[in-house]
């Protein structure tokens, strides 16, 4: 089947210490997406890829970049991850000029010691 | 800045009755409109989209969208403890985004 996959699923990490989060999908998709997702609030979109076209949120902190090597790779790092960016972060994929359907890997649970 | 609201608090329905869900948004052109259920601890999962006016049955579900009063809403007939979740509804701003609204909340309760 079709899909979208992150791996891993949960990943704990210190204070400071960087790490990456990797997302695929056999969708064929040409856009993917990075949010972030806080317990009881609404998924926060971080920056989006079109193609091989970066596109940043402006409220996005520097703290986080990403990655998208090829069609079906994407990576979020996350330089130096403080107590704040403990989240679910959910990687998202749609057929570009569409209707901007958006189907959702199962996420990576993010702790930060 | 386009908006997205779900006002409502928590949802509490018995099984088998009706839940209805409201949803806002504040972008004029919004084209696209996507209801998402989202359980504990899990990423959401798309369960309805509405392009055009009017009524779109999927089983249980359906979705009523009214551009000129720009409001979405969701409808679960014959309400079952498996869908007590939060229900995330989605604007697309016609650039490849989309805006959530916070999410309501249903328990179905046995």
């Amino acid at each position: 089947d079709a899909m979208v996959i992150q791996n891993p699923r949960y990943q704990v990490t210190q204070f400071g210490k960087p790490v990456t989060l990797s997302c695929s999908q056999t969708l064929n998709h040409n856009v993917m997406y990075w949010y972030q997702q806080k317990s009881s609030q609404a998924p926060k979109l971080l920056f989006h890829y079109y193609d091989k076209d970066f596109n940043n949120e402006a409220d996005t902190p520097d703290n986080f970049q990403s990655r998208r090597p090829n069609t079906s790779f994407c990576f979020l790092d996350i330089r130096s991850p403080g107590l704040g960016d403990a989240a679910m972060y959910l990687c998202a994929t749609s057929l570009a000029g569409g209707n901007n359907e958006q189907f959702f890997g199962p996420g990576t649970r993010l702790t930060v010691l | 800045q386009k908006e997205v609201e779900q006002n409502s608090g928590p949802l509490s329905v018995p099984e088998g009755a009706i839940a209805s869900l409201n949803c806002t948004y504040s972008d004029r052109v919004s084209q696209s409109f996507f209801w998402y259920r989202q359980y504990s601890g899990k990423s959401p999962e798309l369960i309805m989209s509405i392009y055009s006016n009017g009524d779109k049955e999927d089983g249980r579900f359906t979705a009523q969208l009214n551009k000129a009063s720009q409001y979405v809403s969701l409808l679960i007939r014959d309400s079952q403890p498996s869908d007590s979740a939060t229900y995330l509804c989605a604007v697309s701003d016609g650039n490849n985004r989309l805006a959530f609204g916070k999410g309501n909340q249903v328990v179905v309760i046995p």
